[in-house]
């Protein structure tokens, strides 16, 4: 089946303005994080949804960032006043909830802020 | 945030050797996970590891999860050009929430 979905692929944008970053999970994962990762880094956990109440949101940096998931499906990460330190690969992941709950990484957002 | 300490950080390598990386914790974890991540892309998912103990293999990728709980290794055998890229450790306590090495960036030379 399909896996799961990002868009866009790349965004550019000047500072100060807003952005909207869409995941799509897998069908039935009930499970969608978010994740940022800087150029040749580790994965930073943002924030945690199960269906569409976030349990977990203690990784997201500032209150310029929030999200939100509708239909316990798609997801929206939003990013206040864009400075350029958010500059980023934002990575969705999904996954079932339970013993077996590997999670599936999307292709990803690349953020670039001017 | 918390992350596991992954051991290389980096190696080249020569096509056609064996490659052996290895991931720990200070915690036990219920789960292991191996990722590869390639230039561009999001993570991809190599091998879960569900018991202590546990070898699995995906092809010639080996992974096992380490009989104290708190380590686990990945082993490639006879490495080829498109192996390159990062490979991510990521460990589970029985939450939802998983936490991830900070990677072993290998690169191999044909």
């Amino acid at each position: 089946g399909a896996g799961v979905s990002q868009s866009p692929s790349n965004k550019v944008t000047e500072k100060g303005k807003d952005v909207e970053l869409r995941c799509d999970p897998i069908s039935g994962h009930t499970a969608l994080y978010w994740y940022r990762q800087s150029l040749g880094q580790g994965l930073e956990f943002l924030i945690y949804f199960q269906g569409n109440s976030a349990p977990d949101k203690s990784g997201l940096p500032s209150d310029r960032f929030s999200a939100e998931r509708t239909g316990g499906s798609v997801s929206t990460l939003t990013i206040q006043r864009t400075q350029q330190e958010d500059s980023a690969v934002y990575l969705c992941a999904s996954s079932l909830v339970g013993v077996y709950n590997e999670q599936f990484f999307g292709p990803g957002t690349r953020l670039t802020v001017l | 945030g918390q992350q596991l300490n992954q051991s290389p950080q980096s190696m080249f390598i020569q096509e056609g050797e064996d490659v052996s990386m290895n991931c720990t914790s200070s915690s036990i974890f219920n789960t292991w996970l191996w990722y590869k991540q390639d230039p561009g892309e999001g993570p991809v998912l190599l091998i879960a590891l569900y018991k202590a103990g546990e070898l699995t293999s995906n092809g010639r990728l080996t992974a096992q999860f380490g009989i104290t709980r708190k380590d686990s290794f990945l082993n490639i055998s006879a490495s080829i050009p498109s192996d390159v890229g990062i490979y991510f450790c990521a460990g589970n306590s029985g939450t939802y929430k998983y936490i991830f090495g900070t990677g072993t960036r290998l690169k191999v030379l044909a």
